[in-house]
């Protein structure tokens, strides 16, 4: 079964710095990746999704992420966070598009 | 296009009472899912729904939960009776084949 492990459990950056979340998976052959973010109140939003092909994936609101087989990782970065930025961010592994197990989630607080 | 709708968003019951979830998905989505999200952890799939058909419901306690899909639309979870430990936020998404899921803004159980 696949497993998905997010070593950070809260991360405080300032506003304008990079952020980069770690997320490292566990699963038999290539998965499909997915990181979500979580707002207080809201649901979970798609930021981007890695299923094959070019292994640097972009997404919404200026998030990129490498997925590197080597180190069964899919960090997600920013290079430079805005206020807005602040939520909880989850990464998730599947089999393939729709059966996902997620990891615990990060929390990021930006400070001014 | 409308979002995935959720209600109620907040529920708050005595234990032992029954409450009932209500999800209604994005039009056309064929694909739906209920989630449950405990405090501090990512979601974890209760049931996956094919059109009107129930296709993975391993994870959902049966002896006290159920959920119904109707016409292949509209979703109900239930839980009856309510224990305190089923206080958490009950996630509706759903899905487009290869196109990820897509989350509703949860409605959260308090059980007292």
């Amino acid at each position: 079964a696949q497993s998905v492990t997010q070593p950070d459990i809260h991360i405080t950056v300032s506003e304008g710095a990079s952020l980069e979340l770690r997320c490292n998976y566990s699963y038999g052959a290539t998965p499909y990746l997915f990181w979500y973010v979580q707002s207080p109140g809201q649901g979970l939003q798609l930021l981007l999704k890695y299923f094959s092909g070019d292994t640097l994936v972009q997404g919404i609101k200026g998030f990129e992420a490498e997925f590197k087989r080597s180190q069964s990782s899919f960090n997600l970065r920013k290079p430079s966070v805005h206020w807005s930025d602040a939520a909880e961010y989850f990464c998730a592994v599947g089999v393939n598009d729709y059966k996902l197990s997620f990891g615990a989630g990060t929390t990021v607080t930006v400070r001014a | 296009e409308a979002g995935v709708v959720q209600s109620p968003r907040y529920k708050i019951i005595e234990k032992k009472q029954p409450v009932a979830f209500w999800c209604n998905p994005i039009s056309g989505h064929n694909t739906l899912y209920w989630y449950l999200q405990n405090l501090g952890q990512g979601p974890e799939l209760l049931i996956r729904y094919e059109n009107e058909e129930a296709v993975d419901d391993s994870q959902l306690p049966k002896d006290r939960f159920s959920a119904e899909r109707l016409k292949g639309v509209d979703s109900t979870l239930k839980i009856q009776p309510a224990e305190l430990g089923d206080s958490a936020v009950y996630l509706c998404a759903s899905s487009l084949e290869g196109r990820g899921l897509t989350f509703g803004p949860g409605t959260r159980l308090t059980v007292l």
